[in-house]
């Protein structure tokens, strides 16, 4: 079983949908959980990082769920410059991207106009 | 934020040849460097954790004479792809680790390796 799990979509939506991607976690013992960007041929880039109590950043809001060892990203009010794909990412280490980062194979999305 | 550069951008090389990537952090030093590989439409895989001064440590499947790390210097990790084959081809990412605050992991802008 991989460590983390994410619908592959491909999401497509037009500007101004809001949508939401899922991602789930084998491991109990993380600690730290993510949510990167990553644009085609690019490196990921840090979106936000996910908190117990859920967080917001703008248009982005995560949510995570630890006895369900699920996680959430909610993107409202799409942009073109959205479209990329979002990996979900976990580690075991506390507070930071320290250490070895388990990422998901992403989420596809494409914003249309 | 710090900055990880990888070098070459992109490489074409016939089957059988080595391959050197480098990767090196610009503005930080970094005890600890992390080689990925990705697939199309796949995620990005750990290959190795490469530390400075000492050998790197491979993840389970990964051939460490095939792919040789070198930590030499605290800004500076290379990967050899030695005797590449086509399934070798690749989008190859390094990450740094910040050894102050915030700690962070910053990724270079990737290889891509293509062997014909």
């Amino acid at each position: 079983r991989k460590e983390v799990e994410q619908d592959p979509g491909p999401f497509n939506v037009p500007e101004g949908a809001t949508v939401a991607f899922n991602c789930t976690y084998s491991n109990s013992a993380s600690q730290s959980f993510f949510w990167y960007r990553q644009d085609c041929r690019k490196e990921p880039k840090l979106l936000m990082s996910v908190y117990s109590s859920g967080n917001e950043d703008g248009r982005f809001t995560a949510q995570l769920n630890r006895a369900s060892q699920y996680i959430s990203l909610l993107i409202r009010d799409s942009k073109l410059s959205d479209s990329a794909t979002y990996l979900c990412v976990v580690t075991a280490d506390r507070g930071s991207t320290l250490g070895r980062l388990y990422f998901g194979r992403g989420t596809q999305l494409t914003v249309w106009p | 934020g710090a900055v990880v550069s990888q070098h070459p951008s992109w490489v074409i090389c016939k089957s059988g040849t080595s391959v050197k990537i480098e990767c090196r952090s610009l503005d930080f030093q970094a005890t600890t460097m992390f080689w990925y590989r990705q697939f199309p439409k796949q995620s990005l895989m750990l290959m190795a954790t490469s530390n400075e001064g000492s050998k790197a440590t491979y993840e389970q499947g990964v051939e460490k004479d095939k792919f040789l790390i070198n930590h030499a210097s605290l800004t500076l990790s290379t990967l050899t792809v030695t005797s590449a084959h086509p399934e070798d081809s690749s989008f190859y990412i390094c990450s740094a680790r910040d050894e102050g605050p915030p700690y962070e992991q910053y990724f270079g802008p990737g290889t891509r390796l293509t062997v014909t």
